[in-house]
């Protein structure tokens, strides 16, 4: 069964500074992976998903992620946080090309320090 | 494009009554799933629909729950007997065949008291 594991419930950054959100993860077949961002009483928003091919991918509002698998780690990150990043931020990982459940980790709450 | 829709967006129950949720997909989506996610907490997938077809449903599922999408289009999610540990939000994402990604809907927050 796949797992997924971030490093930090929370991480405070300063505005303009490098965000860096930690994703590890387990799966005994190659994985989809997946970061979604949640604001407070909504849904989840995707913001980038790695299927195949070219391992760095870009996303939403300057977001990009790097898939390692020989570190199984899907790492997040921003170069330059504005406030309006501030949000829970969730990775997840599907074993069945996308098609089955999803599997979260806890999430990471990003605090923009002004 | 609307988007995911849920209804309804809150509901406060006593415990040991019974609630429905309903969720709305994006139109054309022939895949739907249901997540709970409590505070704190990563979403934790509950059931998931092809069409009408209930393919897989985990481990969370109790008998209490029930899930249908008779026609392959909007879905329910029932709670008989509710519990206090039945307060979560209730998500739901659809997707289509030609996409891996899930489009999440408002979710609903059950606060049983």
């Amino acid at each position: 069964a796949q797992s997924v594991t971030q490093l930090g419930s929370h991480v405070s950054v300063s505005e303009g500074a490098l965000v860096l959100l930690r994703c590890n993860y387990s799966s005994s077949v190659p994985p989809y992976l997946f970061w979604y961002v949640q604001y407070p009483n909504q849904g989840l928003q995707l913001l980038l998903k790695y299927t195949t091919g070219a391992t760095l991918v870009k996303g939403i509002n300057g977001f990009e992620a790097e898939f390692k698998k020989s570190e199984t780690s899907f790492h997040l990150t921003k170069p330059s946080a504005h406030m309006s990043d501030a949000a829970e931020y969730f990775c997840a990982v599907s074993d069945g090309g996308g098609a089955d459940g999803l599997t979260f980790g806890k999430g990471t709450h990003l605090i923009i320090q002004p | 494009d609307t988007g995911v829709s849920q209804d309804p967006r809150h509901k406060i129950t006593k415990r040991g009554q019974n609630v429905t949720f309903r969720c709305d997909p994006i139109s054309e989506h022939n895949r739907l799933y249901w997540y709970r996610q409590t505070l704190g907490q990563g979403p934790e997938f509950l059931t998931y629909f092809q069409n009408e077809a209930q393919l897989e449903k985990s481990r969370l599922l109790s008998d209490r729950f029930s899930a249908e999408r008779p026609k392959g289009s909007f879905s329910t999610l029932e709670i008989q007997r509710t519990e206090q540990g039945d307060s979560a939000m209730y998500l739901c994402a659809s997707t289509s065949p030609y996409q891996s990604e899930q489009y999440f809907g408002p979710g609903t927050r059950l606060t049983v008291t």
